[in-house]
């Protein structure tokens, strides 16, 4: 059962433009929740977050938008840069062990 | 601060054969816990260690061993081999914040040791 959902493998969009990425959750008792950053040949780095108690936040270019009723999130990056491609992966707290379950992520690519 | 390492980077095994991967963090955290990314899975948690002198078993844990040495260090073992455990493998660390229903972290990941076995 993937609690976590990233349905779109990949997107591709032109450097300057608007990237969205999408992420779907199952669970309602989820209350927080994370984006991860990953470059081939390292980890994952954290990006931004966001509880349950905002609608969104932002950091710089990143904003990340949710909407708990549709039991989603999504990921904006404006304007994306080429060097924002990357691998993102949406994450959830499953317990109060601060486990974290892991969408199946979205490779990004910003084009030139 | 180097944060978390993994050692080795890479390895090559034959069916059967064992290994350990080793992985350090630097942060005084209390959290450590084991991933395997596969193509179309996303990470998936094999063993995590909520503080030190305690392990418990995630999503995949068949074929895996840990151990929890201290609170810097983290290990995980393949006892014997299989094809099926082809992956990368992702050590990270964390420090708990209490909040909500759920605590939640921020989870630091080490670089990663790619593993094939053939």
């Amino acid at each position: 059962d993937q609690q976590v959902k990233q349905n779109s493998p990949s997107l591709s969009v032109q450097e300057g433009r608007i990237s969205i990425l999408n992420c779907d959750y199952t669970n309602s008792m989820f209350d927080y929740f994370l984006w991860y950053k990953k470059y081939p040949a390292e980890g994952p780095t954290f990006l931004i977050s966001i509880s349950s108690i905002k609608d969104k936040n932002e950091d710089g270019r990143f904003t990340v938008f949710l909407n708990k009723s549709a039991k989603h999130l999504s990921l904006h990056i404006v304007p994306s840069q080429p060097g924002d491609s990357a691998v993102y992966f949406c994450a959830a707290p499953s317990s109060n062990t601060g486990k974290l379950i892991f969408g199946q992520g979205t490779t990004l690519q910003v084009k030139p | 601060n180097a944060g978390v390492t993994q050692t080795p980077k890479f390895q090559v095994l034959k069916t059967g054969q064992s290994m350990t991967l080793q992985c350090a963090q630097d942060m005084n955290h209390n959290s450590m816990y084991w991933y395997r990314q596969d193509p179309g899975m996303g990470l998936r948690l094999i063993y995590y260690s909520a503080s030190e002198g305690t392990t418990d078993k995630g999503e995949v844990p068949n074929g895996y061993n840990v151990s929890r040495l201290n609170k810097r260090e983290f290990s995980l073992r393949l006892e014997s081999a299989a094809p099926s455990q082809t992956s990368v493998y992702f050590c990270a660390s964390s420090e708990m914040i209490a909040g909500g229903y759920y605590s939640y972290n921020e989870q630091f990941f080490g670089p990663g040791t790619r593993l094939t076995v053939l």
